[in-house]
């Protein structure tokens, strides 16, 4: 079974333009979130979307958004980047919501967003 | 009152020895614990996870010990390897049936010396 996968792995832009983040999750999962990760802040939560609706939302600005499809597949767009958001950007899909008891969240290798 | 604090930040360890993560919660609504490990240039896997109704859970070298009344749960790896060298991230969430939101620990770099 694949795991999670997110393109593109690493990725440079200018500060000021916008970029789009893709996840594939495991398949039969319809549960998506996304995590950034960085040296001073750690793994912190963005937003979760579980059939095509979003269902939990961090405390991150409205720069940060994202949208699921109906084949459960995700995308994140930070718009106006920022130095600040440089970072490793993590997709992770679950079963959560689906009836089943307990659940185990499986991320992705993640993609490399660099600022300049 | 969503923070998990976790510590130490980094440990050294000698192989053979063992090695011992900690971490601390205040939102009592926490019902799953979570722990995971992250090698450079890979995502967070899962390592072992744990309910707040048991006070201890075994899998292999690695053991997690839960105080419910303390807000506190560890993380022991018996005969450290250095193929255990890694960072290691403590977790909860709420609802883990339902929800894929996990709130982390700052991460704890473990380093186990030959």
């Amino acid at each position: 079974k694949a795991g999670v996968t997110q393109t593109p792995r690493y990725l440079i832009k200018t500060r000021g333009q916008q970029v789009t983040l893709s996840c594939s999750p495991i398949s039969g999962h319809r549960s998506v979130s996304w995590y950034q990760q960085t040296p001073g802040q750690g793994l912190q939560f963005l937003f979760e979307y579980f059939s095509e609706t979003q269902r939990n939302k961090g405390n991150f600005p409205g720069r940060f958004s994202g949208r699921q499809f109906s084949n459960s597949r995700s995308e994140m767009n930070v718009s106006t980047l920022e130095l600040g958001d440089s970072a490793l950007y993590l997709c992770a899909s679950s079963l959560a919501g689906q009836g089943q008891a307990g659940n185990t969240i499986y991320f992705g290798e993640g993609s490399w967003l660099t600022v300049v | 009152q969503q923070q998990v604090k976790q510590s130490p930040q980094s440990l050294i360890v000698q192989k053979g020895g063992i090695s011992i993560i900690n971490c601390a919660y205040e939102n009592t609504a926490f019902d799953y614990f979570p722990w995971y490990q992250q090698f450079p240039g890979k995502g967070p896997a899962l390592l072992i996870a744990i309910r707040p109704d048991v006070s201890e859970k075994k899998e292999g070298r690695f053991t997690i010990s839960f105080n419910k009344s303390a807000k506190q749960f560890s993380l022991h790896i018996m005969d450290s390897q250095p193929g255990d060298s890694a960072t290691y991230f403590c977790a909860a969430s709420i609802g883990s049936s339902n929800t894929g939101k996990l709130i982390f620990g700052q991460g704890t770099t473990l380093q186990v010396k030959p």
